[in-house]
């Protein structure tokens, strides 16, 4: 049974600073892992897609590895911005159901 | 593109009582999936639904049930609700096939008195 880690639960940081979210997973037999960001009482938006086969995407600051033999993916977002705050959730696909971790909070200061 | 649609966006109830959720998935997908999300927690994977059918369902008691329309619209349905089933009730659509990025609507907050 897959299981979705995301440490931390919460992360605080100054305005202008580079980050990087963490994701971990128990079973590399996954199609692809996703990257979600939620706003409070929201759905999920779509950040970034990595398929099994490949191991980084990049959207303007956004970028997203993923390591399947080690079980990581990983979220790095360049300079934030307050904007940037919300719950940001990992999930790995696999027979078209995802499995989400429980998500980081960020929080960005101006 | 609308992209996907949930309605209605609030609902309150009690318990014991019975709910219907709707979603219209985003233009030219095939395949909604169904997910709870309880507060401060990640969604959990309640079931799908492809070309009618029920394909896969994750570890909810049959007190949810569902349906797929002829023109993929879906909705969800839960019995007897318990306080427990409050929650943010998230629909996703997809084409079919793996390697298919999930879109999610913006949910149904369903609270249970």
């Amino acid at each position: 049974k897959q299981e979705v880690t995301q440490i931390p639960a919460a992360l605080s940081v100054p305005e202008g600073e580079n980050l990087v979210l963490n994701c971990s997973f128990t079973d590399s037999a996954i199609y692809n892992l996703q990257w979600f960001r939620q706003d409070p009482g929201k759905g999920l938006t779509s950040l970034l897609l990595i398929q099994s086969s490949q191991r980084e995407q990049t959207s303007g600051r956004l970028n997203a590895s993923l390591d399947k033999s080690s079980g990581r993916s990983t979220l790095y977002i360049a300079a934030s911005q307050p904007g940037d705050s919300a719950t940001y959730l990992c999930a790995t696909e696999g027979a078209q159901k995802l499995v989400f971790g429980q998500g980081t909070r960020l929080t960005i200061n101006p | 593109d609308a992209g996907v649609t949930q309605s209605p966006t609030h609902l309150i109830k009690t318990r014991g009582q019975q709910v219907t959720l709707r979603c219209s998935p985003k233009s030219g997908h095939d395949t909604v999936s169904w997910y709870q999300q309880a507060l401060g927690q990640g969604p959990q994977f309640i079931f799908q639904y492809y070309e009618e059918e029920e394909r896969q369902r994750g570890n909810f008691p049959d007190r949810f049930s569902g349906h797929q329309f002829p023109n993929y619209s879906s909705e969800l349905n839960v019995n007897a609700l318990l306080l427990g089933d409050s929650a943010l009730y998230l629909c996703a659509s997809s084409r079919t096939g793996p390697f298919n990025e999930q879109f999610f609507g913006p949910g149904t907050r369903l609270t249970v008195l």
